[in-house]
């Protein structure tokens, strides 16, 4: 079956410091890959989408996630962390059954301290 | 600008009350879902569809119905609420293939 897998439910670095959070997915078919962000209180926010060609996909505000077929992961990444990341992360997953699904990570919360 | 509308942001519910939560959503999109979120599992899909009158049974659909009367609506009913419904849910919509989900900003629901 179908899965996502954030190992990491809670990261914390240092502001400036760099960024990895894991994603790990389980999938038998050609993988669509997504990250959102959910500050306090609101919706999800896509941050970088995966569908196909090069590995190292750009998105907003910095963030970069890299795609590996090898390792079924999709590991998300910043060079440069500011206080405002604070926030949880979200890996997600389109499965297509003849429509399509979402399948969703557990979230990683990551905290950025002074 | 499209956008997903949740309606109500909160709501305190009775255990064996009738609950509706709404979604509207003005992108044109042919997919709606709904997810609940709670500590710990990240968002999990209850109900979605992908064209009007019709609606398919996500992961968790038990004690929930869904109702999808047009393109732009989309509501998630409970009939009989339960403590453990108490969560966040969230509405989102599509347009399938290769377009992301886009959220609405959630009901934040407890049933007492």
């Amino acid at each position: 079956a179908q899965s996502v897998t954030q190992p990491d439910a809670r990261v914390t670095v240092s502001e400036g410091a760099s960024l990895q959070l894991r994603c790990k997915y389980s999938y038998s078919a050609t993988p669509y890959l997504f990250w959102y962000v959910q500050y306090p209180r609101q919706g999800l926010q896509l941050l970088l989408k995966y569908y196909s060609g090069d590995p190292v996909v750009q998105g907003v505000n910095s963030f970069e996630a890299e795609f590996s077929k090898s390792n079924s992961s999709f590991h998300l990444q910043k060079a440069s962390v500011h206080w405002s990341d604070s926030a949880v992360y979200f890996c997600a997953l389109r499965v297509n059954t003849g429509n399509y699904k979402y399948v969703f990570g557990a979230g990683t919360r990551l905290k950025v301290i002074a | 600008e499209a956008a997903v509308t949740q309606s109500p942001r909160s709501k305190v519910a009775v255990t064996g009350g009738k609950v509706t939560l709404s979604c509207h959503q003005t992108n044109n999109h042919d997919y709606m879902y709904w997810y609940r979120q709670d500590t710990g599992h990240g968002l999990r899909l209850i109900h979605y569809s992908y064209v009007a009158d019709s609606t398919e049974k996500g992961d968790i659909p038990d004690g929930y119905k869904a109702s999808r009367p047009s393109q732009e609506n989309f509501s998630l009913i409970l009939e009989l609420a339960s403590l453990s419904q108490t969560a966040v849910y969230f509405c989102a919509s599509s347009e399938g293939g290769n377009q992301a989900p886009l959220f609405g900003e959630g009901t934040r629901l407890s049933v007492l």
